[in-house]
């Protein structure tokens, strides 16, 4: 069964800080992997998508970093802002089919 | 900036009812797909939709679901008989082009269903 593990479950950083979230799976055979946002009852929204030949990708402040090998990837915060907290969710698409398993989260809460 | 819409926000049933809820996806989208969230957990997928048919489904989506693109804006996933463990959130989304699996797929705001 396709997997996908994110730790930690959640943290507290303080504003202006980074903090980096991981991903592990185990979907395969592999064909995306995406990092979402999603604020408190919303839904979520793309931050970064990575094909299995890109090590990372950058959007703004996020950072994502990718290793197909390993079946591990990254998301790096920096010079974080209140604006920050939130679900990041690691979400993998396998080239077989169009459904995306996802991870359940990191909760990330910036305090001032 | 185009987007992903929902209706209602909100809808409380009893169970045993039927309920629709409604999606209007990005324009110029040729994927659609419905997913879920139950309260504290992670984001499930349901169903893909391509071309006027299902193209993949969830353990999930059993018989009791059903999708449908009735006209050339509306997407919409019917549940015929709610049952208590169908509260959730529904997120419908959608994605461009002619390589559905590669892109973007962005989300609607969700319909929080409660089941009673």
């Amino acid at each position: 069964k396709n997997q996908v593990e994110q730790s930690p479950q959640s943290l507290i950083i303080l504003e202006g800080k980074n903090c980096t979230l991981q991903c592990n799976y185990t979907v395969s055979p592999f064909s995306n992997l995406r990092w979402y946002k999603q604020d408190t009852g919303r839904g979520p929204v793309s931050l970064t998508i990575m094909t299995f030949s890109e090590n990372t990708k950058s959007n703004g402040r996020y950072t994502a970093t990718l290793d197909a090998d390993t079946k591990q990837s990254s998301l790096h915060i920096t010079a974080s802002q209140l604006s920050d907290s939130a679900s990041y969710i690691c979400v993998v698409s396998g080239s077989n089919d169009y459904k995306l398993s996802f991870g359940a989260g990191t909760t990330v809460t910036v305090r001032a | 900036e185009p987007e992903v819409t929902q209706t209602p926000s909100h809808q409380v049933t009893q169970m045993g009812q039927e309920v629709i809820l409604r999606c209007v996806p990005i324009s110029n989208h040729l994927y659609f797909y419905w997913y879920r969230q139950i309260l504290g957990q992670k984001v499930e997928f349901l169903v893909s939709f391509y071309n006027n048919e299902i193209s993949e489904k969830s353990e999930i989506f059993d018989d009791q679901f059903s999708v449908e693109r009735p006209d050339g804006s509306n997407f919409t996933l019917k549940i015929r008989s709610t049952k208590l463990e169908d509260s959730a959130m529904y997120f419908c989304a959608s994605s461009g082009g002619a390589g559905g699996r590669g892109e973007t797929q962005y989300f609607g705001p969700g319909t929080r269903l409660l089941v009673l």
